[in-house]
């Protein structure tokens, strides 16, 4: 079974500074999809990016942009210039490719906090 | 293009009542997922349906959950004589047709039992 561990349960960072949320991950696939998720004090889960397995190209959307190193099963998140909407719970999560479970697989989360 | 809903946003219920939560997906989307948060936790996935199938629950409790997405209406997630342990945060997703597609939340159901 795939395993999601966020080693951080706490992160802060001052505005408009730049933070890395880490995540690794356990699997024995090869092909699989991996997200990050934030959920804000309303709790809602939104979707921030989202990663192919087998694009070696690191996903990047706006301010948000990862690193993922494939063999290290290692997949952060950085936020560059940090805003205080950004203030959230973040999930990374694990989706498997095809042929086996169908749900994502969660991390236990990283709260971020934002200093002004 | 509204998202994915889920209702009610609230719920009581004492111990031994039925919970019923209900899930719209996105439109044009035929995957529903379910999953369940509870406190200081991250989501756990409990079951994945497609129109009048359900393809994998393989995280569902064996007693009193059920889940249903029929051909017509909305996705019904539904917890027989609750217990307190049942209290949590219950999100459905939605996708497309495709595996491995990105999966979109609804804003959860909050169910507290007394």
């Amino acid at each position: 079974a795939q395993t999601v561990t966020q080693s951080q349960p706490e992160m802060s960072v001052q505005e408009a500074e730049t933070v890395t949320l880490s995540c690794t991950y356990d699997t024995s696939e090869s092909d699989y999809y991996l997200f990050w998720y934030k959920q804000p004090p309303s709790r809602q889960m939104i979707l921030v990016i989202r990663q192919e397995a087998y694009k070696q190209q690191n996903a990047t959307e706006n301010r948000f942009s990862v690193n993922f190193q494939k063999a290290a099963k290692s997949f952060s998140l950085k936020i560059s210039d940090s805003q205080l909407g950004d203030a959230a719970m973040y999930f990374c999560a694990y989706r498997s490719e095809g042929g086996g479970a169908d749900g994502l697989t969660f991390g236990k989360g990283t709260h971020l906090i934002i200093q002004p | 293009n509204a998202g994915v809903m889920q209702n009610p946003r609230h719920l009581v219920r004492r111990r031994g009542q039925e919970a019923r939560l209900r899930c719209s997906p996105m439109k044009g989307h035929s995957h529903v997922y379910w999953y369940r948060q509870l406190p200081e936790e991250g989501l756990k996935f409990m079951v994945y349906l497609q129109k009048e199938n359900i393809i994998d629950e393989s995280g569902m409790p064996k007693e009193r959950f059920s889940a249903e997405f029929p051909k017509e209406g909305p996705s019904i997630l539904r917890i027989q004589q609750v217990v307190r342990g049942d209290s949590a945060a219950y999100f459905c997703a939605s996708s497309p047709n495709a595996r491995g597609e990105t999966q979109y939340f609804g804003p959860g159901t909050r169910l507290l039992v007394l």
